[in-house]
């Protein structure tokens, strides 16, 4: 799979937007971009995945460039409980072993 | 929504114990995870299953083992615990259809001490 590079860490105010960007230049046609969170002392949660084109849930947008070498994970109005740790990951559609990165460590303020 | 749900937060043991970690799904999903989590090591594949009564090793089984009577159930089993065995378990379920799998869905995991 993919190795991707995120920032380590960012701040957000609370109800703007937040943009996580996220660089995966070695992935290969068939592999899609995960986002997971991890609040502090839970389980990872999942957040959305897309292959190439934009996706939208009710949590966040992901974005995809077209070369798709890069992605940004958008939380278009950030709350103090969005304060986690944020991970893409890089996986094929049959891959069955998630492997978390540093992630961004994401700090929403008042 | 999917529910994962890990019969214990927070367990405490004593090295050579057999230690039981449960996991149940409610989403009749096939595949099924358990992973540890370390501080610096990020997350790691112990075993998965994708089916009943299968099971298949992941980056780390040694001193695991793993059982899925039911196909909501997945229990993983450390034969006599070890001091490097204190982590975070965690155990995750996905759905498998025709194209692959879908997102894994964890539950909030097992801190265990063993000591």
């Amino acid at each position: 799979d993919a190795k991707t590079t995120q920032p380590p860490s960012m701040d957000c105010a609370e109800g703007r937007a937040a943009n996580l960007p996220c660089n995966h230049s070695t992935i290969s046609g068939n592999e899609y971009v995960y986002w997971y969170r991890q609040i502090h002392s839970q389980g990872p949660q999942y957040i959305i995945h897309g292959l190439k084109n934009n996706e939208t849930n009710e949590m966040a947008s992901l974005i995809i460039t077209e070369d798709r070498k890069s992605s940004t994970l958008i939380l278009p109005h950030a709350t103090l409980r969005d304060t986690a740790v944020y991970y893409c990951i890089v996986l094929k559609a049959a891959g069955n072993k998630l492997t978390f990165g540093g992630g961004t460590r994401v700090l929403v303020k008042p | 929504d999917v529910k994962v749900t890990q019969s214990s937060r927070y367990l405490v043991k004593r090295t050579g114990e057999k230690v039981f970690l449960e996991c149940v799904q409610d989403m009749d999903h096939e595949n099924m995870f358990w992973y540890r989590q370390d501080p610096g090591l990020g997350l790691r594949l112990i075993y998965f299953s994708y089916d009943v009564k299968m099971k298949e090793k992941g980056d780390i089984p040694e001193g695991y083992s793993v059982s899925r009577e039911k196909k909501e159930r997945f229990s993983l089993i450390l034969e006599s615990a070890s001091t490097n065995q204190t982590s975070m378990y965690l155990c995750a379920s996905s759905l498998h259809i025709g194209s692959g799998n879908q997102p894994q869905h964890f539950g909030d995991g097992t801190r265990l001490s063993i000591l």
